[in-house]
């Protein structure tokens, strides 16, 4: 167990929704980063948030948005959903985001678009 | 942009055999490398990583990695595997100029034969 949350474990919708995943980052935790796992683009970083700002973009889509909160949880809003959207979502988070920071995951979220 | 090759797609041993897995990088400054593994259904979590110092790291369940620099490698080893191990292996890489993100390589899927 990383001490990183995720919620839910796993969602299942329909194409042109709007869902909301949920990361609680480690007690301590400052950064807190998203990823994209698929079998196509394999593990690709989304975004990252560093003590409520934005710090870093990846390649995340302009239908996608996220926000950390003060009390630091993260949530990841996926909206007009296509089937290509399904994967596995994963957040994790570091001490402060440094170069020399370690990033630690959490179970991530399964998101089946039909 | 940094990238990580991984060029082993799926790798399979009986069990006490020896495991090298090979990890290459692109990235012509300072990076931190790091090895995670991800057990069948669970998330991605950190065997190993190297930030500067003795070149060869030792990591959790009796993993290894040596970084040689000339050869822009990371590759992954263990003395004897056990089924255990059964997994798939992430290589990833954090360069010293832009965003904390990590790169990704594409995974090798590693199956030990009991």
């Amino acid at each position: 167990d990383s001490g990183v949350t995720q919620t839910p474990k796993h969602l299942i919708t329909a194409t042109g929704q709007r869902v909301t995943l949920r990361c609680s980052p480690r007690s301590g935790d400052l950064s807190v980063y998203w990823y994209q796992q698929s079998l196509d683009q394999g593990l690709q970083f989304l975004i990252q948030y560093y003590n409520g700002e934005e710090r870093a973009k990846g390649n995340i889509l302009e239908r996608f948005s996220a926000q950390q909160f003060p009390d630091l949880h993260s949530e990841l809003n996926l909206s007009s959903l296509e089937l290509g959207d399904s994967a596995l979502y994963f957040c994790a988070s570091s001490v402060v985001g440094g170069f020399t920071d370690t990033q630690y995951f959490g179970p991530g979220t399964r998101l089946t678009v039909l | 942009a940094q990238s990580v090759s991984q060029h082993n797609h799926h790798v399979i041993l009986s069990e006490a055999a020896s495991l090298e897995l090979g990890c290459n990088y692109s990235y012509g400054g300072t990076v931190n490398l790091f090895w995670y593994v991800q057990y069948p259904g669970q998330h991605l979590q950190l065997l190993l990583k190297y930030f500067s110092g003795d070149p060869l790291v030792k990591g959790i369940k009796g993993f290894e990695a040596e970084f040689i620099k000339s050869k822009f490698s990371f590759n992954l080893r263990k003395p004897s595997v056990q089924w255990s191990d059964t997994a798939e292996y992430f290589c990833a890489v954090k360069a010293n100029f832009g965003n904390e993100k990590l790169t990704f390589g594409t995974g090798t899927r590693l199956t030990i034969i009991p």
